[in-house]
């Protein structure tokens, strides 16, 4: 099973800021690694599919990068509905697995 | 607009049945591939199961091989999963999802969750 390892695990940040979200695979994964945005009491979002490729209607603020091992999540720019939990995602073999989140608080 | 609503959650006691349901509507669903993603408590996600859009392929996560089955009716746009006998520690709030038209392992849309406690 791959194991998806997400730091910081928790990020404290402000409005307007910039954060870099890490994802660190326990193999490759080649680029088959996706993002996803959590809220309390919402379903997951999909933010980035296959590394890079934002998905439909995500803002441009939103970028991924990365390919193998190693895998960043980029918001240029936080706005406060960004503020929330971030999860990693391996499509690469099976099992499926998540990262254990890196939750975004607001500073 | 794609919409996924499960059902049939609730309690259920340890060793018995439950079968969550999940209608998908304003998409072709017969198009595309399907998993069931549980949450529990103030934890992370955890994938549980895969189908393929033609219902002949599947997948499970080891924690629940065995017990539970994915299935789907493609002429009634409606995914579901039966648990059998189900442990504490499959209570969770279940999710329906869409895999991604590109990449149907990565999940483009989600349904509200369907909350599963089981008691022993």
């Amino acid at each position: 099973e791959i194991v998806l390892t997400q730091s910081p695990a928790t990020l404290s940040l402000s409005p307007g800021e910039r954060a870099t979200l890490s994802c660190r695979a326990s193999q490759s994964v080649s680029s088959y690694l996706a993002w996803y945005q959590q809220k309390p009491g919402q379903a997951p979002r999909l933010l980035i599919y296959d590394a890079s490729n934002r998905a439909t209607g995500i803002p441009a603020r939103f970028s991924g990068s990365g390919s193998g091992t190693d895998f960043t999540l980029t918001i240029s720019s936080l706005e406060p509905e960004d503020f929330a939990v971030y999860y990693c995602q391996q499509r690469n073999n099976w099992p499926l697995t998540f990262g254990g989140g890196t939750k975004m608080e607001i500073k | 607009e794609v919409q996924l609503l499960e059902s049939g959650g609730g309690l259920v006691q340890s060793g018995g049945s439950l079968r969550l349901s999940c209608a998908a509507s304003g998409f072709t669903f017969s198009s595309y591939a399907m998993s069931w993603v549980r949450q529990s408590p103030g934890k992370g996600l955890e994938w549980v199961s895969f189908i393929s859009a033609s219902g002949i392929t599947t997948y499970y996560a080891d924690s629940v091989k065995g017990r539970f089955t994915i299935s789907r009716d493609n002429s009634k746009n409606t995914l579901y999963l039966q648990l059998n006998s189900p442990r504490a520690e499959d209570t969770a709030v279940y999710y329906c999802a869409r895999g991604a038209a590109v990449a149907s392992r990565h999940l483009d849309s989600w349904g509200q969750g369907a909350l599963v406690t089981v008691s022993s």
